[in-house]
């Protein structure tokens, strides 16, 4: 069975600190990967998505992710934190148990950004 | 842009009691999802439709139905509450599945609560 795990529950950075934000899958094929942003409250925007080609993914805000097979991760960055990016992160994969018309999500990380 | 509009935002019901949660798009999509999430566990698939009159099983469908009667909405119905279904509940859609490539689209979230 596919899953996709998020490592970190919480994570804390100082505004203007680089951030990595961790994702491992297990999943046989290539899978398509994405990342998701959550906002206290609010629903979901998509950050950014990976299907093939280059490995390196740019999103929106800033955020960037990097797909390495060979570790079956999909980490999200950003160089430098704005305490705007204070959210809940999700990163998720193609559920293939759905065909992959549907996604299946990790269980998430959120960043707190201090002063 | 209304986007995805899910009613009513707020609900609060006594354990055995019935409801409907609306979910309306306005974007023509074909694919329509319902999500909950729980604190830890991220989003779980309950049901999703692939087209107007048709539904499917996702990860958590016990004790939940769905009907896509219409194109533009999607409706999840609890026909008997109980406190395990206290969530925050997400409908969300998309033009074609995760693995087309194409932006699912998230409603705000409604919240209910079972007592």
């Amino acid at each position: 069975a596919q899953s996709v795990t998020q490592p970190d529950i919480h994570i804390t950075v100082s505004e203007g600190a680089s951030l990595e934000l961790r994702c491992n899958y297990s999943y046989g094929a290539t899978p398509y990967l994405f990342w998701y942003v959550q906002s206290p409250g609010q629903g979901l925007q998509l950050l950014l998505k990976y299907f093939s080609g280059d490995t390196l993914v740019q999103g929106i805000k800033g955020f960037e992710a990097e797909f390495k097979r060979s570790q079956s991760s999909f980490n999200l960055r950003k160089p430098s934190v704005h305490w705007s990016d204070a959210a809940e992160y999700f990163c998720a994969v193609g559920a293939p148990d759905t065909g992959r018309r549907a996604l299946t999500f990790g269980s998430g990380t959120r960043l707190q950004v201090q002063p | 842009n209304a986007g995805v509009t899910q009613t009513p935002k707020f609900r609060v019901l006594k354990t055995g009691q019935s409801m409907t949660l609306l979910c309306a798009q306005d974007m023509n999509h074909e694919y329509m999802y319902w999500y909950r999430q729980d604190p830890g566990m991220g989003l779980r698939l309950i049901h999703y439709s692939v087209g107007e009159g048709t539904t499917a099983k996702g990860e958590v469908p016990d004790g939940y139905n769905v009907s896509r009667l219409k194109k533009q909405n999607f409706l999840l119905g609890l026909e008997s509450a109980a406190p395990s279904q206290t969530s925050v509940y997400f409908c969300a859609s998309s033009y074609r599945g995760a693995y087309s490539g194409n932006t699912i689209y998230f409603g705000e979230g409604s919240w209910l609560t079972v007592v």
